[in-house]
């Protein structure tokens, strides 16, 4: 079980926009602007899309975005595109003894 | 443009331990950044195993502390995982990062991960 909750699947249709939520503690998500979020198409490696909650790194498309309330970090994609069908992974820094934890993954599937 | 290639066996027998190398091109890992090891079983989530800094400073998954050691070998621009005592549990794919900040930075960079079984 990860230590960060994910639904395991979302879907959209294109041109729509979907949201992808990541729940934590205080410990992790909650405590610490340290959220991020990572694309990963089958056999490929993750691709870093948004750090420290809601930054994107250069080179990532604007239609991906991040942000947190409370306990929960939430990764949004606007104008969805069949591109976007992957897996989608947060991760986050936590003061527990874990150190660093993952969620479990969330499968976006483009209608 | 900085790349990392994973290297290593691709089977490894049960109790024996695993060994995965990560080569850097395109950044010294002496000039900063630390660097790290993750790996994802087959159709499961992502795992943190440890992050090392080309000072020598290490940080570990506790889960994996025991039996993990990540070495950094700033000559070649190399770092290095040995995993002892495997089981079945260690099967995944591993992956090499650079990471942007010790413990709380993200994975800007990812070789394209190695494929590990734990077999007899």
């Amino acid at each position: 079980q990860s230590a960060l909750t994910q639904p395991a699947s979302v879907s959209g249709s294109p041109g729509q926009s979907i949201t992808i939520s990541c729940t934590g503690t205080s410990s992790d998500v909650g405590g610490y602007n340290y959220v991020s979020w990572y694309q990963q198409h089958p056999g490929k490696a993750p691709k870093l899309m948004i750090f420290d909650v809601s930054n994107r790194p250069s080179g990532v498309s604007n239609r991906f975005s991040g942000s947190k309330s409370a306990n929960t970090a939430s990764l949004t994609i606007s104008g969805l595109q069949a591109e976007d069908e992957a897996d989608y992974h947060c991760s986050s820094y936590t003061s527990s003894s874990t150190l660093r934890v993952f969620g479990g993954g969330t499968r976006l599937t483009v209608l | 443009q900085v790349q990392l290639q994973e290297s290593g066996p691709g089977l490894v027998k049960p109790s024996e331990t695993l060994s995965l190398t990560c080569s850097v091109s395109g950044y010294s890992i002496s000039n900063g950044y630390y660097w790290g090891w993750i790996r994802q079983p087959p159709g499961k989530g992502l795992e943190w195993i440890g992050t090392i800094h080309h000072s020598g400073s290490t940080y570990y998954n506790p889960s994996l502390k025991s039996r993990v050691t990540i070495s950094g070998d700033t000559s070649k621009n190399k770092f290095s995982l040995e995993v002892s005592s495997v089981t079945a549990a260690d099967t995944a794919v591993y992956y090499c990062a650079r990471v942007t900040r010790s413990l709380t930075g993200c994975y800007d960079y990812w070789g394209q991960g190695s494929l590990v079984t734990v077999s007899s």
